[in-house]
Order: C-alpha cells, then sequence, then structure tokens
C-alpha cells in the first residue's frame, strides 16, 4: 500500500497569515493520463470530512479560492493563502490512486 | 442535493458481527463507485472497503479481508458492509462516501459523505 505521511502534525496560525501542509507519498501519483490522483480532505470539528481538493490542485465544488494545491509525484502542498477561524479542524491527504486509498496522519490547523 | 445516510452501527461483543447500510440521494446511485471510511476514537481517517459503481469490483484493506465484504443494492440506492469476527480494534465511526466521478472513471476521490454510524466492539 502506498505511505502518506504529512508535516506539520500541529499548526497553530493567526488569523489573516497564510498556512501550508506538505504530503509525501510512498510512490508517484502521477498517471499515465497526466493527472497526480492527491486529494486533500478537511474535518471540521464534529463533522464529516469534506473534499478540498482534487487531483492534486482542483477545488472541489464550494470551496473558497483562498486554498489552493500544488505538487506532482511524490510531494504535494496544500496551501491557505490567509487563515480564518472557520478553517479550524484536521486536514488530510488521500492518495486516490489506488485502492486501497491511504491517508496522512492528519494535520490540526488551529487558531492562534 | 446529495445526501447519505448511514445506519446499523451499534455496541456487539467481540467475534460478532453487524450489517452497515448507506442509503443514497440526490443522485443517480447505480452511476457511482462507493466506499467506506472509519475513524477510531480520536484517530485518524482509515479507508475500508470501496465498491464499483456496477458493483462487480470491491477493495479491501488487509485488516478487514475475509470478515468484512461490501456490497450495494442499486434498486435501492444502498450501499452495505457485512461485518463479521468483529474485534475491538474495529470499534470506530463508519462513513460511507460517494465517488466525484461517475463510472469509476477517474481515480477514487470523494465528494460526499454521510454523518457516519458508530460501531462500538466490546465485551
Amino acid at each position: 500500500d502506498i505511505v502518506m505521511t504529512q508535516s506539520p502534525l500541529s499548526l497553530p496560525v493567526t488569523p489573516g497569515e497564510p498556512a501550508s501542509i506538505s504530503c509525501r507519498s510512498s510512490q508517484s501519483l502521477l498517471f499515465s493520463n497526466g493527472h497526480d490522483y492527491l486529494d486533500w480532505y478537511v474535518q471540521k470539528p464534529g463533522q464529516s470530512p469534506q473534499l478540498l481538493i482534487y487531483m492534486a490542485s482542483n477545488r472541489a465544488s464550494g470551496v473558497p479560492d483562498r486554498f489552493s494545491g500544488s505538487g506532482s509525484g511524490t510531494d504535494f502542498t496544500l496551501k491557505i493563502s490567509r487563515v480564518e477561524a472557520e478553517d479550524v479542524g484536521v486536514y488530510y491527504c488521500m492518495q486516490a490512486l489506488q485502492a486501497p486509498c491511504t491517508f496522512g496522519q492528519g494535520t490540526k490547523l488551529e487558531i492562534k | 442535493q446529495v445526501q447519505l445516510v448511514e445506519s446499523g452501527g451499534g455496541v456487539v461483543q467481540p467475534g460478532g458481527s453487524l450489517r452497515l447500510s448507506c442509503a443514497g440521494s440526490g443522485f443517480t446511485f447505480s452511476n457511482y463507485g462507493m466506499y467506506w471510511v472509519r475513524q477510531a476514537p480520536g484517530k485518524g481517517l482509515q479507508w475500508v472497503a470501496g465498491i464499483s459503481y456496477g458493483g462487480n469490483n470491491q477493495y479491501y484493506i488487509d485488516s478487514v479481508k475475509g470478515r468484512f465484504t461490501i456490497s450495494r443494492d442499486s434498486s435501492k440506492d444502498a450501499l452495505y458492509l457485512q461485518m463479521n469476527s468483529l474485534r475491538t480494534e474495529d470499534t470506530a465511526m463508519y462513513y460511507c462516501a460517494k465517488l466525484l466521478f461517475h463510472y469509476d472513471s477517474s481515480g477514487f476521490s470523494a465528494d460526499f459523505w454521510g454523518q457516519g454510524t458508530l460501531v462500538i466492539v466490546s465485551s
């Protein structure tokens, strides 16, 4: 199975400041069609996970444009340009290339 | 609007069985692959099992192979997870999720998730 490794695991951020989370996979997530199958999900307190970014850089429906995803192959990054209080939660990367899918450990974003 | 509603969770003794259900609505259920993800108390997310849109392909993590069976009944817009020989380590919230792309055409991204059903395995 593909191993996903996130950093940092804890991320205190001041509102209005940027934030960045890294995700590394144990093997390339680049498929022959040119897409990288890496997703980002957020689980806000008391809620189910929700899709933020798919195929490394595509924002899901309704996701604010302050969220962006980048990277290819085995190294990926989620960036929040200006953190807001509502962004508190645990952020997970997940490889969506092959089953079984695998998640990173999660990064807990908190407001300073 | 898309809705996924899980049911069937509860408290069961080690070695026991449970059948989880997930009712889908607001989309053409038969066109989308589905999967189950679980979250042990205070822990991260773990993908458990998936099934193709037509039901012909099933996928499992190693720790549940031979104990769990994923299935679907598209005439009822329902997804199931039959869990046998349950262990204490299966204790978790179980979420069902719908694939983003129809006909399993591009990866395993999931755009809608249910609210979850809690399974507790304890003597």
